[in-house]
């Protein structure tokens, strides 16, 4: 089982630029989220979606756009990278029934020069 | 408002001893659910307990074990004899029962064990 998948693993932006943080899971979950992790800050979400076709803002969603075209992907794009979004990004899945625990993706840890 | 408050941010022991890891927790709801994550130093996000909020019952797991009590909105987190591998960032969190609702989670506790 690959769980859910993140990619890349690490990755320097300029500032200004685009880039899509990749997000897969494949354990047919209907909610996926977002978060950024910083020091002192914890885990703040950015977006989620509880279903294809469906997604909403969190607490940090700035900066962000997210899409839910598929059960299995759900995508987070930077539109014009800033240093501020340095950060370690988490995606995570879970089902949608009452209780269930979200599994996480390994992380992204992108540095905005 | 819901919300999640570990006031513990950063807490060092030395190996064997026990430690304690404080959440408490805010929600207008009557059912909600509770969660308790470690994230080590290699930095992945490792689910460790669920509690739901109709089960008062402590829970004990090897060394780890779970105080969860309704009258104070906590949900507290006990390594007995603790080992130089439960260094770790740990996060409690709270789940909503609407399926259509986020997942809140605590600014997390750094626990340091020292040899």
């Amino acid at each position: 089982n690959a769980g859910v998948t993140q990619t890349p693993k690490f990755q320097v932006l300029k500032t200004g630029q685009s880039m899509t943080l990749q997000c897969a899971q494949d354990m047919n979950h209907e909610y996926m989220s977002w978060y950024r992790q910083d020091p002192g800050m914890g885990l703040r979400l950015i977006h989620y979606s509880v279903g294809a076709g469906i997604t909403d803002q969190g607490e940090v969603p700035n900066g962000y756009n997210v899409s839910r075209s598929t059960t299995e992907d759900f995508p987070l794009r930077l539109l014009s990278a800033a240093p501020s979004q340095t950060s370690v990004y988490f995606c995570a899945s879970s089902y949608s029934g009452p209780g269930t625990e979200a599994f996480f993706g390994q992380g992204t840890r992108l540095t905005v020069v | 408002a819901q919300k999640v408050t570990q006031a513990q941010t950063e807490i060092s022991v030395v190996e064997k001893e026990d430690v304690t890891l404080d959440c408490v927790y805010e929600t207008r709801d009557t059912t909600y659910y509770l969660f308790w994550y470690k994230q080590p130093p290699s930095g992945e996000l490792v689910f460790l307990i669920r509690r739901n909020s109709f089960d008062e019952q402590n829970e004990i797991s090897g060394r780890y074990s779970w105080n969860f009590q309704k009258s104070t909105s906590s949900f507290n987190f006990t390594i007995t004899a603790s080992q130089v591998v439960d260094s770790a960032v740990y996060f409690c969190a709270l789940r909503p029962p609407d399926r259509d609702d986020k997942i809140i989670f605590g600014k997390g506790t750094r626990l340091h064990i020292l040899p």
